[in-house]
C-alpha cells in the first residue's frame, strides 16, 4: 500500500504571512493523484488543491499552490496571505488511478497567529 | 457535504453492545468508504466498496463489518463495541474513474464506548 508522510505535526504562522506543510509519499506507480484537504474544527473535510502525477505545471487556487516534485514524490502546500479562517488541520491524500483507495497523511495542526 | 448523510452524529455505547452507523449519497458515485479518525493517526479506512455488492477491507477492519446493499447506502456495524473505537467516523463518496475526481465525505459521527 502507498504511504502518505506528514513530517510537521502542528505549524504556525502570522497572519499575512506564507507557510508551506510538507507532504511526501511512497509509490511504485506513475500515475496518480494528490490532494490537500483542510478540515477546520467543524470536522468538515473540505478539498483545498488537487495534482494529477502526470501534469508538470503545479496547481494553484487562489491562495493555495503546491510544489509537486514527482522524483522526490514531495507534494507541499504553499499557503500565502495566510488568514485566520485558513487555521485548521490540513491533510496530504494519493489516490492511484489503478484504483478506487485514498491514503492519508497524519495530519498538520496549522494555527494563524493574528 | 452535501450529498453524504451519516447518522446518528453522536452515540454513546458501553462496551459489548452493537450499533450501527448508517451512510447515504446522493450523487451516484460507485465507490464508498468508512474512516476513522483518531488524533495522531490521520483518516484510516476500515472498509470501503467500489460497487454495489462488493466490500473490501481496509487498513484497520477488525471489529467492524459492513453491508453495501444498494448504490445510495454503506453501512458500518460495530458488533461488540470496545473503548478502542470511541473515533470519529466519516463515510465518504468518490466516483469511480481514472478522472482523479476527489473524494466527498459525510459531517462525521462521533462514538464513545464506555
Amino acid at each position: 500500500a502507498q504511504t502518505v508522510t506528514q513530517s510537521q505535526p502542528e505549524m504556525s504562522v502570522q497572519e499575512a504571512e506564507t507557510v508551506t506543510l510538507s507532504c511526501t509519499y511512497d509509490t511504485s506507480e506513475s500515475d496518480y493523484y494528490l490532494f490537500w484537504y483542510k478540515q477546520p474544527p467543524s470536522r468538515q473535510m473540505i478539498l483545498v488543491i488537487r495534482q494529477e502525477a502526470y501534469k508538470q505545471q503545479n496547481a494553484t487556487e487562489n491562495r493555495f499552490s503546491v510544489n509537486f516534485q514527482k522524483a522526490a514524490k514531495s507534494f507541499s502546500l504553499k499557503i500565502s496571505d495566510s488568514q485566520l479562517g485558513d487555521a485548521a488541520m490540513y491533510f496530504c491524500a494519493y489516490r492511484s488511478s489503478y484504483g478506487n483507495q485514498f491514503y492519508f497523511g497524519t495530519g498538520t495542526s496549522l494555527t494563524v497567529i493574528p | 457535504n452535501a450529498g453524504v448523510t451519516q447518522t446518528p452524529k453522536f452515540q454513546v455505547l458501553k462496551t459489548g453492545q452493537s450499533m450501527t452507523l448508517q451512510c447515504a449519497q446522493d450523487m451516484n458515485h460507485n465507490s464508498m468508504y468508512w474512516y476513522r479518525q483518531d488524533p495522531g493517526m490521520g483518516l484510516r479506512l476500515i472498509y470501503y466498496s467500489a460497487s454495489e455488492g462488493t466490500t473490501d477491507k481496509g487498513e484497520v477492519p477488525n471489529g467492524y463489518n459492513v453491508s453495501r446493499l444498494n448504490k445510495r447506502e454503506f453501512s458500518l456495524r460495530l458488533e461488540s463495541a470496545a473503548p478502542s473505537q470511541t473515533s470519529v467516523y466519516f463515510c465518504a463518496i468518490s466516483p469511480r474513474d481514472r478522472a482523479g475526481n476527489t473524494i466527498y465525505f459525510g459531517e462525521g459521527s462521533w462514538l464513545t464506548v464506555v
